[in-house]
């Protein structure tokens, strides 16, 4: 079974609107954290937020912010104001259990932001 | 400071051949990863060390070899060449605290293409 489901493949914003990229996630752990990264075109990935599965608040890191709604198994990405450099993708990661352990990722969303 | 570093950025291999795949930290971690992203998927993980000499199978180890002899690097070896490993390869670090919120740092990705 999918661990991480991503199941918009992709996705249209006008510029300066706000937009939510869905992840849903499976495990019977207690203890996890979800990850959010972004790959541009260029394609680095690079760590956008961090929600832990004890975390009381929502994560905001600036334009970021994660909807996480644990009951449902959800940690949507809300990216506020998009901007033209947003349109990339975006992948939905998790980790299991209490330490550093190997991230699973999702098949990704390809945001394409218009100007 | 560069952070992870691979090289080579693009390589064609014919089918039966063998490669390395080099990455770098100098960031001091002890956690490093090696993924392969196949087109429109997410990143699978290969192989991961928690720290020189210490080596582990991710999900799609078959085909590769690992080896981490020292703290900073860690490649990737290709010992047959198979047109299904024609994907983009990243390397990634992550610190040695044992911590679920600790995120990895990608290398700008190899690809791999086998003819």
């Amino acid at each position: 079974a999918q661990k991480i489901t991503q199941t918009q493949p992709g996705m249209f914003v006008q510029e300066k609107e706000a937009v939510t990229l869905d992840c849903t996630y499976d495990t019977s752990d207690p203890s996890y954290g979800l990850f959010w990264y972004k790959q541009p075109s260029s394609g680095e990935m690079i760590f956008l937020i961090y929600q832990g599965s004890y975390d009381q608040q929502n994560a905001t890191e600036g334009r970021y912010s994660l909807n996480f709604q644990k009951a449902r198994k959800s940690a949507n990405l809300v990216i506020s104001a998009s901007q033209l450099g947003d349109s990339a993708m975006y992948f939905c990661a998790m980790r299991e259990g209490t330490g550093n352990t190997p991230l699973v990722f999702g098949k990704g969303t390809r945001l394409s932001v218009i100007a | 400071n560069a952070g992870v570093t691979q090289t080579p950025k693009f390589r064609i291999l014919k089918i039966g051949q063998s490669m390395t795949l080099q990455c770098a930290q100098d960031m001091n971690h002890n956690y490093m990863y090696w993924y392969r992203q196949d087109p429109g998927m997410g990143l699978k993980l290969i192989y991961y060390s928690v720290g020189a000499g210490i080596t582990d199978k991710g999900e799609v180890p078959n085909g590769y070899n690992v080896s981490r002899s020292t703290t900073e690097d860690f490649p990737l070896r290709l010992e047959l060449a198979a047109p299904s490993q024609t994907s983009v390869y990243f390397c990634a670090s992550s610190t040695h605290r044992d911590r679920l919120q600790e995120t990895q740092y990608f290398g700008p990705g190899t690809r791999l293409l086998v003819l």
